[in-house]
């Protein structure tokens, strides 16, 4: 069975560090996606970055970057100088393989990060 | 631009009551998608559709029933609502491309209290 897991329930960063939060996936499938996630504690679900199981390159998005590693499943969310609104959760989903077109998506259970000031 | 919109924000039910969830979305997208969140948890899919008429179920859907009469609404109802349902529950929609980039785009939610 599709599975994702992040095994971090909460971390800490200095504002204007970086920080890396991991995300490890389990799946028999050749073609899927992955997806992170951010939520404010305002609520609303924010897309941030995608890594396609064909991409080749590492995805970027401004200060995100998808840290690919496919040989051990895992698609850790790397963010660079951190703001102190970039406390939330985030969460590291999978798309599910082609062969289902539903394009569902699968959760981790999410890390919370907190920005130091 | 108000993409994908839930209604009602919060309610408050009595164990029995039925009520009905409206998610509408004015993106033109194919599929769209009923999570719920519980706390320390992540979202979990309890029912989708691919496209106007068609429905399925997802991981959880046990208690809930979905239709989607029109491409850009989504409804979802609980017909005896129970305290396990008590949770914030996220609408969400995405386009249709033969490479499933295509992020899905979420709803602010729904907080649901079951007493």
């Amino acid at each position: 069975a599709q599975k994702i897991t992040q095994t971090q329930p909460g971390m800490f960063v200095q504002e204007k560090e970086a920080v890396t939060l991991d995300c490890t996936y389990d799946t028999s499938d050749q073609s899927y996606g992955l997806f992170w996630y951010k939520q404010p504690s305002s609520g609303e679900m924010i897309f941030l970055i995608y890594q396609g199981s064909y991409d080749e390159q590492n995805a970027t998005e401004g200060r995100y970057s998808l840290n690919f590693q496919k040989a051990r499943k895992s698609a850790n969310l790397v963010i660079s100088a951190s703001q102190l609104g970039d406390s939330a959760m985030y969460f590291c989903a999978m798309r599910e393989g082609r062969m289902d077109s539903s394009y569902k998506l699968i959760f981790g259970s999410g890390t919370r990060l907190l920005v130091r000031p | 631009n108000a993409g994908v919109t839930q209604t009602p924000k919060f309610r408050v039910l009595k164990t029995g009551q039925s009520m009905t969830l409206l998610c509408a979305q004015d993106m033109n997208h194919e599929y769209m998608y009923w999570y719920r969140q519980d706390p320390g948890m992540g979202l979990r899919l309890i029912h989708y559709s691919v496209g106007e008429g068609t429905t399925a179920k997802g991981e959880v859907p046990d208690g809930y029933n979905v239709s989607r009469l029109k491409k850009q609404n989504f409804l979802l109802g609980l017909e005896s609502a129970a305290p396990s349902q008590t949770s914030v529950y996220f609408c969400a929609s995405s386009s249709f491309t033969g490479w499933g980039n295509q992020p899905q785009h979420f709803g602010d939610g729904t907080r649901l209290s079951i007493l």
